[in-house]
This record gives structure tokens, C-alpha cells and sequence, in this order.
């Protein structure tokens, strides 16, 4: 079956950092890539998507590409903030019920 | 606009005890997911529903009980509830084949 694998938290880093978390992922067919964001408490916020190879998802100074000879979909961000501290999920849909696969987490700390 | 809303917040069963959890959205969305966050964990999928009037099984299925008859509600149900099943709960919809919107969840404990 489809899954999808993120590297294990905590990352900490000091802010102004550079940010990557890796995600590879197993699926048949072509699937849709995620990046979700759970800040303390709160639900799941989509932070950017990809939908085809190749495709470049990006939001709020976050990146990620669609690599499909890798089978990755690797989060970057530049310059992190205080502000992104949070749990990072990658996840991918597929199947007739668009259904959401994810990965494990990777929480993020950001240190002033 | 509310988009997904989940009651309860919070709640705290006995084993044995039975408890709805309530889901709603207003996005006149087709789509419909329930998911459990076991701490530390990611979210595995318990049903989901394509339609009013149709659901299915997802990976944890295995203690609960859905039902889909509007397009806005989608009642998630525990019968018997047992330790196992203490987790934080997440609705979801989607208008598919597009990204899913999340509720605030449910945090559920079972002792």
C-alpha cells in the first residue's frame, strides 16, 4: 500500500536557519503531494501542495518540489522564525476516496 | 464561514461507556474523513465518506460506527468505549479531488 516516510524530529534550530525536512514516499499511480502544519493545540493547516511531477508547491516562504524519480517532496525554507515552530506532516492522496496517507510528523523548534 | 466545526472539545469516558462525536462543515464539501492522532503519532484514517448515504472503512475502522445522512454532518460514534481508543480526533472534508480542511479536533480519554 501507499506510505510515506519523514525524518524524525526534533529538528532545532536557531532562528534565521535554514529549514529542510525530507519525505519520501511509496504509492501506485501518480499522487498528490501535502505538507501539513500543526501548530500546539490546534488542527491541521495545509501549508502547500504539488499535483504533478515536477510542480513546485510553495506558501508562506516554504518550498517543495514534486520529484518523481526520487519519489521525494522535500520541505525548505530559507529563514526560519520563532513563529514555525510546529509539527511538520507530509502526506499524499490516492484512490477513488482521495485519501490522505501521512507520514509520521517532524516536529520543528525554533530557537531566538 | 465556519468550515469544519467538531464537538466536543474535550471528553473524558468510562470504559464500557458510549459517546457521539459530532462533525460538521459548511463548504458544501462531498467529501468527508474521520482520523485519530495517537500522541507523538500521524493521523490514521478510521472512515471516510464520498457522498450522503455512503461510507467506507478506513485503516483503523475497528470500534466505530459513522453515519453520512447530509452532506454537512458526519457523526462519528464509539460503542464500548475501551483505553485504546484515547486519542485526539480530527474531521476533515475536501471537495475531491482537492485538499482536505481540518476541524479543531477532539481530545478523547478513556479510563
Amino acid at each position: 500500500g501507499d506510505s510515506v516516510t519523514q525524518m524524525e524530529g526534533p529538528v532545532t534550530l536557531s532562528e534565521e536557519a535554514f529549514l529542510t525536512i525530507n519525505c519520501t514516499y511509496t504509492a501506485t499511480g501518480y499522487p498528490s503531494l501535502f505538507w501539513y502544519v500543526q501548530y500546539p493545540g490546534e488542527g491541521l493547516q495545509l501549508l502547500l501542495k504539488a499535483t504533478k511531477a515536477d510542480d513546485k508547491g510553495s506558501n508562506k516562504g516554504f518550498e517543495a518540489t514534486y520529484r518523481k524519480e526520487t519519489t521525494s517532496f522535500h520541505l525548505e525554507k530559507g529563514s526560519v522564525q520563532v513563529s514555525d515552530s510546529a509539527v511538520y506532516f507530509c502526506a499524499l492522496t490516492s484512490g477513488a476516496g482521495n485519501m490522505l496517507t501521512f507520514g509520521g510528523g517532524t516536529r520543528l523548534m525554533v530557537k531566538p | 464561514n465556519a468550515g469544519v466545526t467538531q464537538t466536543p472539545k474535550f471528553r473524558i469516558l468510562k470504559i464500557g461507556q458510549s459517546m457521539t462525536l459530532q462533525c460538521a462543515q459548511d463548504m458544501n464539501h462531498n467529501y468527508m474523513y474521520w482520523y485519530r492522532q495517537d500522541p507523538g503519532m500521524g493521523l490514521k484514517l478510521i472512515y471516510y465518506s464520498v457522498g450522503a448515504g455512503i461510507t467506507d472503512k478506513g485503516e483503523v475502522p475497528n470500534g466505530y460506527n459513522v453515519s453520512r445522512s447530509t452532506t454537512e454532518d458526519f457523526p462519528l460514534r464509539l460503542e464500548l468505549a475501551a483505553p485504546s481508543q484515547t486519542s485526539v480526533y480530527f474531521c476533515a472534508s475536501s471537495l475531491a479531488p482537492y485538499e482536505q480542511y481540518f476541524g479543531p479536533g477532539t481530545r478523547l480519554t478513556v479510563t
